[in-house]
């Protein structure tokens, strides 16, 4: 049961170059997030996904898509990184109903020159 | 609007001090909230939910509608629970969905 994990760990980018973050969860979770983490600005939703197919926007959903094609995964794409999406990015899973607890994948460190 | 402050971005403490972490809310329905804690190379977990009402290594919280705070404390801090600490209000939204609203975060570095 390795939880959730995401590929790849570190990734530097040219501006303008494009990317997707792999995030990927065993445990059949329905809710999937994707959140960045920025010194002082603490976690911020991009955007979510409530089951297989669905996706629903964050509070920074600017610059980003998602898709939700497999229950167990949840990709992050940016069509063209630029410097402010420099970032570290978690994404994490949860299943469904009130209160339940949210489990965290590794993170990706993103670098965009 | 529903929304997480932690006043306090970092706290410094000598090992065996009590320690309290505060967090406030602002959310209009009833609340449901959370401490999450990364420790240094480790992903995000959660520490603790209020509805638990539940000690977890050492830590507790208590919810006080009154005064919308849901302050994370203990009484004599160790080395180990130096980590940055976010507290968390679920938001339920008008489609039925659920979000995690969280605070910018605390970092508690506990010295020896």
């Amino acid at each position: 049961n390795a939880g959730v994990t995401q590929t790849p760990k570190f990734r530097v980018l040219k501006t303008g170059q494009s990317m997707t973050l792999l995030c990927a969860q065993d445990m059949n979770h329905e809710y999937m997030y994707w959140y960045r983490q920025d010194p002082g600005m603490g976690l911020r939703l991009i955007h979510y996904s409530v089951g297989e197919g669905t996706t629903a926007k964050g509070e920074v959903p600017d610059g980003y898509n998602v898709s939700r094609l497999k229950k167990q995964n949840f990709l992050l794409g940016l069509e063209s990184a630029a410097p402010s999406q420099t970032s570290v990015y978690f994404c994490a899973s949860s299943s469904l109903g009130l209160a339940r607890e949210q489990y965290f994948g590794p993170g990706t460190r993103l670098t965009v020159t | 609007a529903q929304r997480v402050t932690q006043p306090e971005k970092l706290l410094s403490v000598f090992k065996g001090a009590p320690v309290e972490l505060k967090c406030n809310y602002s959310y209009s329905g009833s609340p449901e909230l959370f401490w999450y804690v990364q420790y240094s190379r480790q992903r995000l977990q959660l520490l603790l939910r209020h509805i638990s009402r539940e000690s977890i290594k050492g830590f507790t919280a208590d919810l006080n509608k009154g005064e919308t705070s849901f302050h994370l404390k203990k009484p004599f801090a160790q080395e180990e629970d130096s980590a940055m600490y976010y507290c968390a209000l679920l938001h339920i939204t008008q489609g039925g969905s659920e979000k995690l609203v969280f605070g910018k975060g605390m970092k508690l570095t506990v010295n020896p």
